[in-house]
Parts: C-alpha cells; structure tokens; sequence
C-alpha cells in the first residue's frame, strides 16, 4: 500500500457527462500527479499540482481540468467526456518536486464511458 | 519532448532464469530513472531508481544499469519467482518530482 487513495475505483457514465475523480496523497506529501493510462497511449502525464499551485502541465485535454485544495487532496475534472477517455486515471504523490523526490502512486480509478 | 522506448513488450522465463527488460530516452537532460511494477487491478509500484550520477545500482534481486552516453538502462531480475510476474515501466525524467515519461511495458510471465 503506497499511502496514496483514490476514489472512487470504478466510475461508468455515459458520453456527454461530466464526472470527479478524488486523490489524497501520502501524508506529508505536497505534490500531486495525474497520470491516464489508456492500451493505445500508454501511461502519460497530465498534470501536476504542488501545494496547491499548478506546477506542470503534459498532454491533458481542455475538457479536463485539476485542482488541489489546502488540505491538499486533489480532484480531476473530466467533462464532455467521449469514449475514447475510456482508461484508467492514476494519481501519484511525492514530498516536493526537487531530484531526490519519488513518485507513488495510488490503486487508480477506472473510467469507463459507454 | 522526451521520449522513452522499452523493451521487449513481453517475456516469458522459466523459474529460476534471470530476466532483462531494456529501455532508450532521447532527452539528454533526463536525469532519473525510475522502475515500476504494475500487478493486475494494481496502481504502479516503484520497485527501484537510478540518477544519473550511478551506473548500476542493485537491490536483492533487482538491479539497473544505466548507460548515459548510449541514453539506454535496463533492468535485470535474477532467479525469477512466480510473484515477479507483472507488467514492468521504464520511465525516465529531468528530476524525480518532476513528470514522468513512460516506456510501453513489459509483460514479464514467469513459468513454474
């Protein structure tokens, strides 16, 4: 168990909505990643929030949309959503962003747009 | 941007063999590399790193080596155990707070 929760763990809804997804980071934690990852994409990075700031943005849809709070859970925003966003969303967390700062992540929670 | 290729995408050994699955970056200013295991149902679990400043770097059965004037590292898991079967990522990125590039996976089968 990494210490990383994410809820809820499976999520289906139909096109067109809008849904939430939940992450609390390891305690002490202050940065927070999510990453999507899809059979034909793979994983990759969408977004990284550091003590409520966004620091880093990848490849992440204008539909999509992060926001970390002071007690520094963080949510994702997914709305218009298409079939193809289909996949499974990972959250990871670490202390900070310096070089000696490994990510874990969370159990993930898995989308399914039908 | 970074990209990192791995492989192969799966590998099936007996018990007992020893197992390597190789990766290449392109971003010459990627300094850490990262391994994790990811079981069925599971998130990612980070099983080892290495930074830049190391080539090989061994943990019991685990170890990476990491070749920066090739831009390629690898992982290497000795004496296999049926519980090492899971799909392994390579990734790789200019800190370790920072985002992480992933390779495409390795499905590793590890036969009784």
């Amino acid at each position: 168990d990494s210490g990383v929760t994410q809820t809820p763990k499976h999520l289906i809804t139909a096109t067109g909505q809008r849904v939430t997804l939940r992450c609390s980071p390891r305690s002490g934690d202050l940065s927070v990643y999510w990453y999507q990852q899809s059979l034909d994409q793979g994983l990759q990075f969408l977004i990284q929030y550091y003590n409520g700031e966004e620091r880093a943005k990848g490849n992440i849809l204008e539909r999509f949309s992060a926001q970390q709070f002071p007690d520094l859970h963080s949510e994702l925003n997914l709305s218009s959503l298409e079939l193809g966003d289909s996949a499974l969303y990972f959250c990871a967390s670490s202390v900070d962003f310096g070089p000696t700062y490994e990510q874990y992540f969370g159990p993930g929670t898995r989308l399914t747009v039908t | 941007g970074e990209n990192v290729e791995q492989h192969p995408s799966t590998l099936s050994v007996q018990e007992g063999d020893s197992a390597v699955i190789k990766c290449t970056y392109s971003d010459s200013a990627s300094n850490y590399f990262p391994w994790y295991k990811q079981e069925l149902g599971k998130g990612p679990q980070l099983i080892i790193d290495i930074r830049s400043n190391v080539g090989e770097k061994k943990d019991q059965r685990i170890a990476v080596t990491l070749n920066k004037t090739a831009k390629h590292f690898s992982l290497h898991i000795t004496e296999t155990q049926p519980e090492d079967s899971a799909v392994y990522f390579c990734a790789a990125s200019r800190n370790a707070g920072n985002m992480l590039t992933f390779g495409g996976g390795t499905r590793l089968m590890v036969k009784p």
